[in-house]
């Protein structure tokens, strides 16, 4: 059974830092690695989809990499705002998934 | 695209009475997932579709649990003899498997309490 790791579990930044979120797998089969945020109570929000032939994908402040050799991701979360606190989880394969980073950005 | 849509978002029932969720996923998504997610942890996955064939049922919780895909479409989970355990929200998501990657989206999830 493949394991996902996030770490660290709970962040709070000031507002403006840059952070990293870390992500690894057991099973370094990875063929889809998908970010999520997810709010209280809510569902889980797609941010970023890697397909095992990438490396890396961006969307605005947001940047994810892949590291298959070792199993391990990365989202990076440039210039943060308080609308980034939120969960956010990740997913190899759509069937495992960690249990989440908790991010608090300070006004 | 009206998003994956579930229901009801959120359930009460009595210890023992059968419970059923309905998710409608994104239209023309071919696949259709079932998650179990409870406080503090990521989802648990729990079975998939792919149109209406079934490919994983191994990893739903008991006998007491089962899903249904009618005709490729809307999925309903079941599950029959509650237990106060089974107090969680249940998330469906879907997704078009394709070539260029397997992006899943998610419902807002069914609440559900045991009492």
């Amino acid at each position: 059974k493949q394991e996902v790791t996030q770490i660290p579990a709970a962040l709070s930044v000031p507002e403006g830092e840059n952070l990293v979120l870390n992500c690894s797998f057991t099973d370094s089969a990875i063929y889809n690695l998908q970010w999520f945020r997810q709010d209280p109570g809510k569902g889980l929000t797609s941010l970023l989809l890697i397909q095992s032939s990438q490396r890396e994908q961006t969307s605005g402040r947001l940047n994810a990499s892949l590291d298959k050799s070792s199993g391990r991701s990365t989202l990076y979360i440039a210039a943060s705002q308080p609308g980034d606190s939120a969960t956010y989880l990740c997913t190899g394969n759509q069937f495992y998934f960690g249990t989440g980073t908790s991010l608090t950005v300070i006004p | 695209d009206t998003g994956v849509s579930q229901n009801p978002r959120h359930k009460i029932t009595k210890r023992g009475q059968n419970v059923t969720f309905r998710c409608d996923p994104i239209s023309e998504h071919n696949r259709l997932y079932w998650y179990r997610q409870t406080l503090g942890q990521g989802p648990e996955f729990l079975t998939y579709f792919q149109n209406e064939a079934q490919l994983e049922k191994s990893r739903l919780l008991s006998d007491r649990f089962s899903a249904e895909r009618p005709k490729g479409s809307f999925s309903t989970l079941e599950i029959q003899r509650t237990e106060q355990g089974d107090s969680a929200m249940y998330l469906c998501a879907s997704s078009y498997l394709s070539g260029s990657g397997n992006t899943i989206y998610f419902g807002e999830g069914s609440w559900l309490t045991v009492v």
